[in-house]
């Protein structure tokens, strides 16, 4: 069955720099993509960007450009999310998704979801 | 962007009753819409795509209809492992774009 494990929680500074991971297993990694997601404590979901799991193309959402990188390895079958320069509004779990093929709509529907990762940013 | 609202906030419903969760789309989504539960410590996990499909596993108490701008969820005869958080999501535009989500909890 399809899994995404995440690494685990992280307690950063502010202006520090996190790297959550995303472990796929049970597909083939390069044909899917992979969205980053995250909850702030009592919040909704936020997207944050997109990564392609075949030739690691990415978008991102306009209020984190400058500031995330999405990456995958694909010869361990791992997206990976980078965030810099934290504040602490960027409190929050984090969560990678599989993005859904369905061939309709432009937007991302997602059909698994890793574990989620704590990421604390806090003086 | 396409804004996602959801009522109620908060359903109150007892153990074997129905429970009806409406959301709505501030443009025409088409059917390009899903529902997702989330519980406590857990990431989400679909429930319905396309407004009216049920995702793999997704026991046939869970439907979904609508299309456009208004959807609804029902929830047939709540078990006591539906107690969750349901957020509906717009994939119709770029990126998508998720409500706030309806907190289903015991009455």
């Amino acid at each position: 069955q399809v899994q995404l494990v995440q690494s685990g929680g992280e307690v950063k500074k502010p202006g520090a720099s996190v790297k959550v991971s995303c472990k796929a297993s049970g597909y083939t990694f390069t044909t899917y993509g992979i969205s980053w997601v995250r909850q702030a404590p009592g919040q909704g979901l936020e997207w944050m960007g997109w990564v392609s799991g075949y030739n690691g193309n990415t978008n991102y959402a306009e209020k984190l450009q400058g500031r995330v990188t999405m990456t995958t390895d694909t010869s361990t079958s791992t997206a990976y999310m980078e965030l810099r320069s934290l504040r602490s509004d960027d409190t929050a779990v984090y969560y990678c998704a599989r993005v859904a093929s369905l061939g309709a709509g432009t937007g991302y529907c997602y059909d698994s979801w890793g574990q989620g990762t704590l990421v604390t940013v806090s003086s | 962007e396409i804004v996602m609202t959801q009522s109620p906030a908060t359903l109150s419903v007892s153990p074997g009753e129905r429970a009806t969760l409406s959301c709505r789309a501030s443009q025409s989504v088409s059917t390009n819409l899903a529902w997702y539960q989330q519980k406590p410590g857990q990431g989400p996990r679909l429930l319905i795509y396309g407004a009216s499909t049920r995702a793999t596993g997704i026991p046939a108490r869970f439907s979904g209809s609508g299309s456009g701008t208004e959807f609804t969820l029902t929830i047939s005869s709540l078990q006591s492992e539906d107690f969750a958080v349901y957020y509906c999501q717009q994939y119709n535009n770029w990126p998508g774009t998720f409500g706030p989500g309806t907190k289903v909890d015991i009455k």
